[in-house]
């Protein structure tokens, strides 16, 4: 099956900071996701982006489905961003594959 | 639109009971439903697909005898943890796929955090 690479697997950021998170697929993908899940377990859909780039306040995304992977970019890091993110892949059920995620922590 | 709802979001029980976790969407009708399970720190793992009027796929190690699945209409998938012992302890999500036929995106619940004693 489809494996899922997120890096780096954690990130400590100063409040105010950008940063960027990886995400590679060891094979193509028709359905891209990324999540942030908070502190109580919750997924919030970040973006839907099996290619191409989007943008949403100062969050972005690109997908470079050719070359198999994935960027998300924050920019002006905000404490409230902390948190678990998740990038997934399709599955060939429909289902989405996860990688491990990368652990954000922004500091005050 | 395309909301995705479960219930409860927290429960504890004795082992050796039974739970039941609903999966609800709220404005689609989804033929079918993922089940995924999240241990601490640990990233969510497909544990079955769910679909409407007909078995669910399991994946493998996991056993479909312990993890019952009913999806008996078109905007409800049960899971029910039979005889649970505190190794099934964990944070479960379902997920359905949108009302768009046009894309792949999945829409999650809120999660289950099911602690066994």
């Amino acid at each position: 099956g489809i494996q899922v690479e997120q890096s780096p697997p954690d990130l400590i950021l100063q409040e105010g900071a950008n940063s960027t998170l990886r995400c590679n697929f060891s094979d193509s993908v028709n359905n891209l996701q990324w999540f942030h899940q908070n502190p109580w377990g919750q997924l919030i859909n970040l973006f839907y982006i099996p290619s191409g780039t989007k943008q949403n306040g100062r969050l972005s995304a690109t997908t470079v489905a050719t070359e198999r992977y994935s960027l998300l970019y924050i920019s002006s890091s905000q404490t409230t961003d902390s948190g678990v993110y998740f990038c997934a892949g399709g599955g060939s059920q429909g289902n989405l594959i996860f990688g491990k995620g990368t652990k954000l922590s922004v500091k005050p | 639109g395309a909301v995705v709802s479960q219930h409860p979001s927290r429960v504890i029980c004795k082992s050796g009971t039974s739970v039941k976790i609903e999966c609800r969407s709220l404005d689609f009708q989804a033929t079918t439903m993922f089940w995924y399970r999240q241990f601490p720190k640990q990233s969510l793992m497909l544990m079955a697909t769910s679909n409407e009027g007909s078995k669910a796929t399991y994946e493998q190690g996991v056993e479909k005898d312990k993890f019952l699945i009913n999806h008996a209409s078109l905007t409800l998938s049960t899971l029910t943890v039979t005889s649970a012992h505190p190794e099934d302890s964990s944070f479960y999500i379902c997920s359905a796929r949108g009302p768009l036929a046009s894309t792949g995106e999945l829409f999650f619940g809120e999660g289950s955090r099911l602690t066994v004693l």
